[in-house]
């Protein structure tokens, strides 16, 4: 079955430190990953997205990701936090689903980061 | 300005009524989706269209209707509300379903059955 895990529903950070936010995937063939973020009352924005190639892929923000096959897994990180990235974060793949392609969300980590 | 815009943001209605919830976009994808975010569930996918006309059934399609007569369109209807419905619903789109595209997400539409 496809799916998305995200283990922790929330992370707490303090500013300065940095961050991971964890998710691992089950999906056949080759993973098309993604990470979204949501502020309160907006919609999601996507943050980065591995397809192919180099297994740390940088995107919006600051962030970067890690893909690592063997663990199947596709973590969200950053150096240094700040307190505006305090914020809901998911983790998608693209997958077949009854045929055809859809994307799949994870549950969410909420993400806070201490002044 | 381009972008993907839903309406209305907010909605409070009662049981057993007709609501419906728009989305339209301005990019001329041709792949659009209706969520549902629910606490625990994260996004789930309720209906989806791959193009004008083309419609198909997601996780949780049941008491929703959808329609896409326009490229740029892609209304929501439920037809007799229940409670089970209350949730915060997102339209989002993208080009081309197979590549490597990610999604766009409107704003989003709060929506209170009573």
């Amino acid at each position: 079955a496809q799916s998305v895990a995200q283990p922790e529903d929330q992370v707490n950070v303090a500013e300065g430190n940095p961050l991971t936010v964890k998710c691992t995937y089950s999906v056949s063939g080759n993973p098309y990953l993604f990470w979204y973020v949501q502020y309160p009352n907006r919609g999601l924005q996507f943050l980065l997205k591995y397809i192919t190639g180099d297994n740390l892929v940088k995107g919006s923000y600051g962030f970067e990701a890690e893909f690592n096959k063997s663990q199947t897994s596709f973590h969200l990180k950053k150096p240094s936090a700040l307190v505006s990235d305090s914020a809901l974060y998911f983790c998608a793949v693209r997958g077949l689903l009854s045929g055809t392609y859809k994307y799949i969300f994870g549950t969410g980590t909420r993400l806070k980061v201490l002044a | 300005d381009a972008g993907i815009t839903q309406s209305p943001r907010y909605k409070i209605t009662e049981t057993g009524r007709q609501v419906t919830l728009m989305c339209h976009q301005t990019w001329s994808h041709s792949y659009m989706f209706w969520y549902r975010q629910d606490l625990g569930h994260g996004l789930r996918l309720i209906y989806y269209s791959a193009a004008a006309d083309i419609t198909d059934k997601g996780e949780v399609p049941d008491g929703y209707v959808v329609s896409r007569s326009k490229t740029e369109n892609f209304p929501l209807t439920l037809e007799s509300a229940t409670r089970s419905q209350t949730s915060v619903y997102f339209c989002a789109s993208s080009d081309y379903l197979p590549s490597n595209q990610p999604q766009h997400f409107g704003d989003g539409t709060r929506l209170s059955i009573l």
